[in-house]
């Protein structure tokens, strides 16, 4: 089983561009979420899904789109980059929601200039 | 709204030295309380765990105790290992009002030194 896995691992961005955040797993879990990790500030929720065709926000939603088709896939889009969005993006899943273990992907570095 | 308030860091002690890591937590109801760990140029793990008062989640030498009464959860290591130099997570989460939803704490960056 590979887990939960993230692509690109380094993303480079002009303000104003658009990009998605790809995240798979191979677990079979309803639940995965989206968190921005930024200095100091731990980790913020984005927006999470219980399962496929249902999405909901997080702390911090705004800027950004998720959908969910499937079990599997859970893409995170930044519909027009800012600097404010500059940060590591972390997927998880969890096969009890959030109140059981979360399982993390490696992240997402993300640069907006 | 839920939060999680953990000791300030950076944290810097010696091999065999004894750790604690402050959590404090504020949830109405009863939440379900977290330690993760991350590991340089890695995501989370989850290291232990509690669903209940007085539970005692344990790994690695690790535990940490569910103290309703005080709303705490403190990271407790008898014997750190340079290879538990690591930022730490202290977390929660609690059903209500439809929420799914899991709360961190800013985290604890911990340096261990021979």
């Amino acid at each position: 089983n590979a887990g939960v896995t993230q692509t690109p691992k380094f993303q480079v961005l002009k303000t104003g561009q658009s990009m998605t955040l790809q995240c798979a797993q191979d677990m079979n879990h309803e639940y995965m979420s989206w968190y921005r990790q930024d200095p100091g500030m731990g980790l913020r929720l984005i927006h999470y899904s219980v399962g496929a065709g249902i999405t909901d926000q997080g702390e911090v939603p705004n800027g950004y789109n998720v959908s969910r088709s499937t079990t599997e896939d859970f893409p995170l889009r930044l519909l027009s980059a800012a600097p404010s969005q500059t940060s590591v993006y972390f997927c998880a899943s969890s096969g009890g929601g959030p109140f059981d273990e979360q399982f993390f992907g490696p992240g997402t570095r993300l640069t907006v200039l | 709204g839920d939060s999680v308030t953990q000791m300030e860091g950076p944290v810097t002690l010696s091999e065999e030295a004894f750790l604690t890591i402050n959590c404090t937590y504020t949830a109405t109801g009863y939440p379900s309380l977290f330690w993760y760990v991350q590991y340089p140029g890695e995501g989370l793990q989850l290291l232990l765990k509690a669903t209940k008062a007085d539970d005692k989640g344990s790994n690695k030498g690790f535990e940490a105790t569910y103290r309703k009464e005080t709303t705490s959860f403190h990271l407790e290591k008898g014997s750190v290992q340079v290879s538990d130099s690591a930022v730490y997570f202290c977390a929660l989460s609690r059903a209500g009002a439809g929420s799914y939803q899991l709360t961190f704490g800013k985290g604890t960056k911990l340096s261990v030194i021979p």
